[in-house]
Protein backbone atom coordinates (compact mmCIF):
# COMPACT_ATOMS: atom_id res chain seq x y z
CA UNK A 1 0.00 0.00 0.00
CA UNK A 2 1.10 3.81 -0.89
CA UNK A 3 2.16 5.74 2.34
CA UNK A 4 3.12 9.36 2.70
CA UNK A 5 5.96 10.56 4.99
CA UNK A 6 6.63 14.28 5.99
CA UNK A 7 8.96 15.22 8.29
CA UNK A 8 9.77 17.27 10.90
CA UNK A 9 6.32 17.65 12.58
CA UNK A 10 7.04 20.61 14.24
CA UNK A 11 9.51 23.24 13.68
CA UNK A 12 10.23 26.29 15.61
CA UNK A 13 13.24 28.20 13.51
CA UNK A 14 14.51 31.92 13.66
CA UNK A 15 13.89 34.52 11.26
CA UNK A 16 16.76 34.64 8.37
CA UNK A 17 17.74 30.79 8.93
CA UNK A 18 17.36 28.36 6.19
CA UNK A 19 14.24 25.69 5.98
CA UNK A 20 14.08 22.12 4.50
CA UNK A 21 11.60 20.03 5.08
CA UNK A 22 11.05 16.71 3.08
CA UNK A 23 8.27 14.90 2.07
CA UNK A 24 8.79 11.05 0.56
CA UNK A 25 6.13 8.54 -0.81
CA UNK A 26 6.39 4.62 -0.85
CA UNK A 27 4.40 2.08 -2.73
CA UNK A 28 3.91 4.12 -5.99
CA UNK A 29 5.96 5.47 -8.89
CA UNK A 30 5.64 8.88 -10.90
CA UNK A 31 3.49 10.28 -8.86
CA UNK A 32 2.00 14.00 -8.55
CA UNK A 33 3.53 15.88 -5.71
CA UNK A 34 2.15 18.92 -4.33
CA UNK A 35 3.49 21.48 -1.28
CA UNK A 36 0.06 22.77 0.55
CA UNK A 37 0.20 25.61 3.02
CA UNK A 38 -2.51 26.72 5.81
CA UNK A 39 -1.73 30.03 7.27
CA UNK A 40 -3.42 30.55 10.51
CA UNK A 41 -7.31 31.67 9.72
CA UNK A 42 -7.25 30.80 6.33
CA UNK A 43 -7.63 27.88 3.65
CA UNK A 44 -5.45 25.89 2.03
CA UNK A 45 -3.17 27.14 -0.62
CA UNK A 46 -1.63 25.38 -3.05
CA UNK A 47 2.60 26.53 -3.25
CA UNK A 48 4.20 23.86 -5.80
CA UNK A 49 3.53 20.80 -7.59
CA UNK A 50 5.54 18.71 -9.47
CA UNK A 51 4.69 15.53 -12.43
CA UNK A 52 8.08 14.63 -12.36
CA UNK A 53 11.75 14.62 -11.46
CA UNK A 54 13.15 18.16 -11.62
CA UNK A 55 9.76 19.79 -12.80
CA UNK A 56 8.66 22.12 -10.68
CA UNK A 57 5.64 24.89 -10.66
CA UNK A 58 5.25 27.50 -8.68
CA UNK A 59 1.42 28.79 -7.98
CA UNK A 60 2.20 31.82 -6.15
CA UNK A 61 5.09 33.79 -5.86
CA UNK A 62 7.20 33.67 -2.43
CA UNK A 63 10.18 33.37 -0.10
CA UNK A 64 10.23 29.20 -0.87
CA UNK A 65 11.27 26.99 -3.19
CA UNK A 66 10.92 23.20 -4.15
CA UNK A 67 12.73 20.72 -5.39
CA UNK A 68 12.21 17.25 -6.20
CA UNK A 69 15.71 15.18 -6.96
CA UNK A 70 14.23 11.65 -7.25
CA UNK A 71 10.52 10.26 -8.03
CA UNK A 72 9.17 9.77 -4.66
CA UNK A 73 10.89 12.64 -2.88
CA UNK A 74 9.96 16.26 -2.73
CA UNK A 75 11.94 18.98 -0.80
CA UNK A 76 10.41 22.76 0.38
CA UNK A 77 13.34 24.81 1.36
CA UNK A 78 14.02 28.40 1.86
CA UNK A 79 17.51 30.13 2.09
CA UNK A 80 15.95 32.68 4.59
CA UNK A 81 12.42 32.32 6.26
CA UNK A 82 10.49 35.41 7.06
CA UNK A 83 7.68 35.85 9.99
CA UNK A 84 5.25 35.12 7.06
CA UNK A 85 6.54 31.85 6.70
CA UNK A 86 4.73 30.48 9.44
CA UNK A 87 1.99 28.05 9.01
CA UNK A 88 1.08 24.76 8.28
CA UNK A 89 2.34 23.23 5.68
CA UNK A 90 1.48 19.78 3.84
CA UNK A 91 2.82 17.43 1.41
CA UNK A 92 0.46 15.34 -0.72
CA UNK A 93 0.81 12.91 -3.68
CA UNK A 94 -1.62 11.67 -6.75
CA UNK A 95 -1.44 9.48 -9.07
CA UNK A 96 -5.46 8.22 -9.16
CA UNK A 97 -7.30 10.50 -10.97
CA UNK A 98 -9.32 12.73 -8.59
CA UNK A 99 -7.63 12.09 -5.09
CA UNK A 100 -4.58 13.61 -3.47
CA UNK A 101 -3.26 11.66 -0.47
CA UNK A 102 -1.58 13.91 2.58
CA UNK A 103 1.01 13.76 4.83
CA UNK A 104 0.96 14.56 8.67
CA UNK A 105 1.94 18.40 8.23
CA UNK A 106 4.66 20.20 9.27
CA UNK A 107 3.81 23.03 11.78
CA UNK A 108 6.29 25.93 11.68
CA UNK A 109 7.12 28.69 13.76
CA UNK A 110 9.13 31.62 12.61
CA UNK A 111 10.12 33.64 15.38
CA UNK B 1 -10.57 29.57 -13.34
CA UNK B 2 -11.79 27.38 -10.57
CA UNK B 3 -13.05 28.40 -7.41
CA UNK B 4 -15.11 27.47 -4.35
CA UNK B 5 -16.88 29.44 -1.20
CA UNK B 6 -17.88 27.64 1.78
CA UNK B 7 -20.68 29.61 3.85
CA UNK B 8 -19.49 29.64 7.71
CA UNK B 9 -16.06 29.43 9.13
CA UNK B 10 -17.54 28.28 12.33
CA UNK B 11 -20.58 26.07 12.73
CA UNK B 12 -21.99 24.64 15.99
CA UNK B 13 -24.11 22.24 16.83
CA UNK B 14 -25.76 19.99 19.77
CA UNK B 15 -24.60 16.27 19.84
CA UNK B 16 -27.13 13.97 17.36
CA UNK B 17 -28.26 17.40 16.00
CA UNK B 18 -27.93 17.86 11.72
CA UNK B 19 -25.22 18.89 10.24
CA UNK B 20 -24.87 21.04 7.35
CA UNK B 21 -21.74 22.59 6.18
CA UNK B 22 -22.21 24.56 3.22
CA UNK B 23 -19.94 24.88 0.15
CA UNK B 24 -20.51 26.32 -3.56
CA UNK B 25 -18.33 25.75 -6.26
CA UNK B 26 -17.42 27.56 -9.63
CA UNK B 27 -16.01 26.01 -12.58
CA UNK B 28 -16.00 26.00 -16.24
CA UNK B 29 -16.27 22.14 -16.72
CA UNK B 30 -17.55 19.42 -14.85
CA UNK B 31 -15.68 19.30 -11.59
CA UNK B 32 -14.77 16.49 -9.31
CA UNK B 33 -15.44 17.87 -6.26
CA UNK B 34 -14.09 16.70 -2.40
CA UNK B 35 -14.95 17.05 1.45
CA UNK B 36 -11.49 16.31 3.39
CA UNK B 37 -11.75 16.72 7.51
CA UNK B 38 -8.50 18.04 9.48
CA UNK B 39 -8.37 17.01 13.09
CA UNK B 40 -5.99 19.58 15.42
CA UNK B 41 -2.36 19.39 13.82
CA UNK B 42 -2.88 16.59 11.34
CA UNK B 43 -3.36 15.95 7.93
CA UNK B 44 -6.16 16.14 5.88
CA UNK B 45 -8.68 12.75 5.61
CA UNK B 46 -10.89 12.78 2.10
CA UNK B 47 -14.76 12.36 3.49
CA UNK B 48 -16.02 11.47 0.32
CA UNK B 49 -15.58 12.77 -3.41
CA UNK B 50 -17.74 13.00 -6.53
CA UNK B 51 -16.59 12.89 -10.16
CA UNK B 52 -19.11 11.17 -11.96
CA UNK B 53 -22.23 9.00 -11.99
CA UNK B 54 -24.68 9.46 -8.69
CA UNK B 55 -24.84 12.75 -7.27
CA UNK B 56 -25.63 11.82 -3.89
CA UNK B 57 -22.44 10.45 -2.64
CA UNK B 58 -21.93 8.84 0.46
CA UNK B 59 -18.46 9.14 2.23
CA UNK B 60 -16.71 7.80 6.09
CA UNK B 61 -18.30 8.61 9.45
CA UNK B 62 -21.76 9.13 7.81
CA UNK B 63 -21.07 11.64 5.89
CA UNK B 64 -22.65 12.33 2.79
CA UNK B 65 -22.94 15.21 0.19
CA UNK B 66 -24.84 16.14 -2.91
CA UNK B 67 -23.78 17.63 -6.02
CA UNK B 68 -25.92 20.20 -7.54
CA UNK B 69 -25.15 21.33 -10.54
CA UNK B 70 -28.08 23.87 -11.16
CA UNK B 71 -27.13 25.36 -7.46
CA UNK B 72 -23.12 24.57 -8.18
CA UNK B 73 -23.73 23.48 -4.51
CA UNK B 74 -21.92 20.58 -3.19
CA UNK B 75 -23.30 20.62 0.82
CA UNK B 76 -21.51 17.91 3.32
CA UNK B 77 -24.48 16.38 5.66
CA UNK B 78 -24.43 14.14 8.61
CA UNK B 79 -28.12 13.25 10.20
CA UNK B 80 -27.18 13.13 13.86
CA UNK B 81 -24.25 14.72 15.06
CA UNK B 82 -21.61 13.35 17.40
CA UNK B 83 -18.66 14.82 19.71
CA UNK B 84 -15.99 13.05 17.66
CA UNK B 85 -17.36 15.06 14.52
CA UNK B 86 -15.43 17.87 15.88
CA UNK B 87 -12.99 18.84 13.81
CA UNK B 88 -12.06 21.66 10.54
CA UNK B 89 -13.99 20.93 7.22
CA UNK B 90 -12.13 21.58 3.76
CA UNK B 91 -14.79 21.60 0.18
CA UNK B 92 -12.40 21.23 -2.67
CA UNK B 93 -12.40 21.35 -6.22
CA UNK B 94 -9.90 19.47 -8.61
CA UNK B 95 -8.11 20.55 -11.86
CA UNK B 96 -8.92 17.73 -13.71
CA UNK B 97 -5.57 17.63 -15.77
CA UNK B 98 -3.17 18.13 -12.66
CA UNK B 99 -5.03 16.80 -9.89
CA UNK B 100 -4.29 20.21 -8.23
CA UNK B 101 -6.87 21.27 -5.37
CA UNK B 102 -8.29 24.31 -4.89
CA UNK B 103 -9.46 24.51 -1.38
CA UNK B 104 -12.84 26.84 0.14
CA UNK B 105 -11.10 28.41 3.43
CA UNK B 106 -12.91 25.71 5.80
CA UNK B 107 -15.38 25.57 8.20
CA UNK B 108 -14.90 24.70 11.95
CA UNK B 109 -17.41 22.11 13.34
CA UNK B 110 -18.42 22.52 17.04
CA UNK B 111 -20.62 19.64 18.46
CA UNK B 112 -22.04 20.39 22.41
CA UNK B 113 -22.97 17.62 24.28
Amino acid sequence: SQTIHQWPATLVQPVGSPLSLECTVEGTSNPNLYWYRQAAGRGLQLLFYSIGIDQISSEVPQNLSASRPQDRQFILSSKKLLLSDSGFYLCAWSNDRGRSFFGQGTRLTVV
Amino acid sequence: AQSVTQLGSHVSVSEGALVLLRCNYSSSVPPYLFWYVQYPNQGLQLLLKYTTGATLVKGINGFEAEFKKSETSFHLTKPSAHMSDAAEYFCAVSDLDTDKLIFGTGTRLQVFP
